[in-house]
């Protein structure tokens, strides 16, 4: 079976500009995740969806935005972007809900560059 | 809210030499604690849990950590390092109510030498 599989994979953009990414979680998994790695730290949480209702929002600006579609797909939305948006955005699913009771599965990722 | 430190980012080992990495974590409540790994390019993958019950949880790979209340620490250990071990190490809390996010420590990167 396909894990969770991100898109894309690298890309770059300059300052201002808009970006979406997109992830499509195992099959199965209701939930999906969002968080954003900069690098030399660790990830930190920006969203969690499950049967497509936001469970949980981090301490993100509303630049940042996310939704769930019916078949439990996923975007992250990230408007203005700024230098410090360069990082490595995570995507993770579960079959559960809370993080305690399930197990997340990550995906590689999609690294964004910022300019 | 809860939060995790790890001491040291960067550990390196001899194969097959004791691999201990350090995780203390700040909860008012007992938390749910976790270890992950990053290899390069890779997403996480989870090595092991503490959620209740016993407090030496094995995981994946030959790790295993101890949950020590007193302490409040979540050590990892694998006995024996092997080449294939590097990799970037996080240690995670999530709390019983909030747990919908894992909150991540900076991390540990462990090197292994021949």
């Amino acid at each position: 079976d396909a894990g969770v599989t991100q898109s894309p994979t690298h890309l770059i953009k300059t300052r201002g500009q808009h970006v979406t990414l997109r992830c499509s979680p195992i099959s199965g998994h209701k939930s999906v995740s969002w968080y954003q790695q900069v690098l030399g730290q660790g990830p930190q949480f920006i969203f969690q969806y499950y049967e497509k209702e936001e469970r949980g929002r981090g301490n993100f600006p509303d630049r940042f935005s996310a939704r769930q579609f019916p078949n439990y797909s996923s975007e992250l939305n990230v408007n203005a972007l700024l230098l410090g948006d360069s990082a490595l955005y995570l995507c993770a699913s579960s079959l559960a809900a809370g993080v305690n009771t399930g197990e997340l599965f990550f995906g590689e990722g999609s690294r964004l560059t910022v300019l | 809210a809860q939060s995790v430190t790890q001491l040291g980012s960067h550990v390196s080992v001899s194969e097959g030499a004791l691999v201990l990495l350090r995780c203390n974590y700040s909860s008012s409540v007992p938390p749910y604690l976790f270890w992950y790994v990053q290899y390069p390019n890779q997403g996480l993958q989870l090595l092991l849990k503490y959620t209740t019950g016993a407090t030496l949880v094995k995981g994946i790979n030959g790790f295993e950590a101890e949950f020590k209340k007193s302490e409040t620490s979540f050590h990892l250990t694998k006995p024996s390092a092997h080449m294939s071990d590097a990799a970037e190490y996080f240690c995670a809390v999530s709390s019983r109510s909030n747990d919908y996010k894992l909150s991540f420590g900076a991390g540990t990167t462990v090197t292994v030498r021949a």
